[in-house]
Formats: C-alpha cells, sequence, structure tokens
C-alpha cells in the first residue's frame, strides 16, 4: 500500500446527477485534503481533514458539496445535482500531521470529473 | 487571504538552459513555501521547502530561497535536463488562524525541456 488511492480515475456524469468520489490516504496519515483543479488553472482548496473532523470547510464551493471521512481513513466527496462547471480533476492528499513544513502532502492522480 | 503567484507559461528551454520560474506571494505572519511538481502521467509531489525567511530549499538540482523582503520564492536550476518537463507548482502555508494547515497553490507553470 504505497501511496495516496483515488477512484474511480474517470468519471462521466450526466448533469443533474450525483456522484461520490474515493480517497484512501496512506495508512497512518492523519490529515487529508481535497482540491480540484480546472482545466488551465491552479489547485483550488476544497476541505481538509484533521482525523474525522473538519476544521476548514471554507473550499466548498456550494452547499452542493460535502465530504465525510471514517475511522480517520477512507473520505469521499459527493457532489449533488452536478453542473458543467463542476468538470474539473479532484485530487485528495495526505499528511502524516497537519504541520505541512515537518510532513509533506502526498497527492493521489485524481479523478477527472466530466458533467455533460 | 493568502495568495500565490506564478509566472505564466508555458516555459520552452533547451537542454542544459538555465531555468527561473517567478513565485510571489501575499500571505500574514511566517508561511512556509513548497514547491511542488508534477510529472506527465504522475502525482504532484513535493520537490523542495522553505519554512523562515532566508532558508534555501534545494533537490534534484532545483533550488529556491524563501525572501521575506521581496515576498518571494523563486525556483531556480542551473542546467536543465529532458526529464525536468513537468508542471511545478508554488504553494505556502498559511502560519496561522482558518488558513492553518492548509496549502494555497499558485496556478502553475508548464516547463518543457527540448534536446
Amino acid at each position: 500500500g504505497a501511496g495516496v488511492s483515488q477512484s474511480p480515475s474517470n468519471k462521466v456524469t450526466e448533469k443533474g446527477k450525483d456522484v461520490e468520489l474515493r480517497c484512501d490516504p496512506i495508512s497512518g496519515h492523519t490529515a487529508l485534503y481535497w482540491y480540484r483543479q480546472r482545466l488551465g488553472q491552479g489547485l483550488e482548496f476544497l476541505i481538509y481533514f484533521q482525523g474525522n473532523s473538519a476544521p476548514d470547510k471554507s473550499g466548498l464551493p456550494s452547499d452542493r458539496f460535502s465530504a465525510e471521512r471514517t475511522g480517520e481513513s477512507v473520505s469521499t466527496l459527493t457532489i449533488q445535482r452536478t453542473q458543467q462547471e463542476d468538470s474539473a480533476v479532484y485530487l485528495c492528499a495526505s499528511s502524516l500531521v497537519y504541520r505541512q513544513e515537518t510532513s509533506p502532502l502526498h497527492f493521489g492522480n485524481g479523478t477527472r470529473l466530466t458533467v455533460t | 487571504g493568502n495568495s500565490v503567484t506564478q509566472m505564466e507559461g508555458p516555459v520552452t528551454l533547451s537542454e542544459e538552459a538555465f531555468l527561473t520560474i517567478n513565485c510571489t506571494y501575499t500571505a500574514t505572519g511566517y508561511p512556509s513555501l513548497f514547491w511542488y511538481v508534477q510529472y506527465p502521467g504522475e502525482g504532484l509531489q513535493l520537490l523542495l521547502k522553505a519554512t523562515k525567511a532566508d532558508d534555501k530549499g534545494s533537490n534534484k538540482g532545483f533550488e529556491a530561497t524563501y525572501r521575506k523582503e521581496t515576498t518571494s520564492f523563486h525556483l531556480e536550476k542551473g542546467s536543465v535536463q529532458v526529464s525536468d518537463s513537468a508542471v511545478y507548482f508554488c504553494a505556502l502555508r498559511g502560519a496561522g488562524g482558518t488558513s492553518y494547515g492548509k496549502l494555497t497553490f499558485g496556478q502553475g507553470t508548464i516547463l518543457t525541456v527540448h534536446p
């Protein structure tokens, strides 16, 4: 179990449908992060977890977006009633603790979401 | 809020050329600064970091110095290789308050190195 694993790697969905994106962090990593990368743009912070709680949800774009984490392990990002502007690569990262200067982020390869 | 601005790309160089990718930031307090790299088909990975003013991060021949007076963290390499072709992201971690614990990224700079 090497790195951060995300599934699915690609998801195509119709506008208005709900989607769930999954992230399996590196075992033992207490901090978990979700970012979004739209085509040609930088990484946009969505939310991070310390353990199972989310101290900072400020980046979630709307109430259609939610995330949870259980067992200080797997996290799920849910997008309800998807819109075309939700099309992006969703990246998950984890770190041993949430102070990155001593514990860098390890990123997954992302889920490419396309809303048609 | 915190923000990071990188030089726009793409940057195209010949092998053995000198590389500079500019990065400037806006933040309160004393953030930590990072460069991440994304090679084709791979996930983002940490390239180097600096956690206080005047620190120099270095890795794989790349260097960047944390300059608080100019709020900059420019990435440099003296002689690039084809294998350095990738997307480079400058990032900062906020020093406190609600920014603490999350990375803010620049928009990324695509580097292509030709033989």
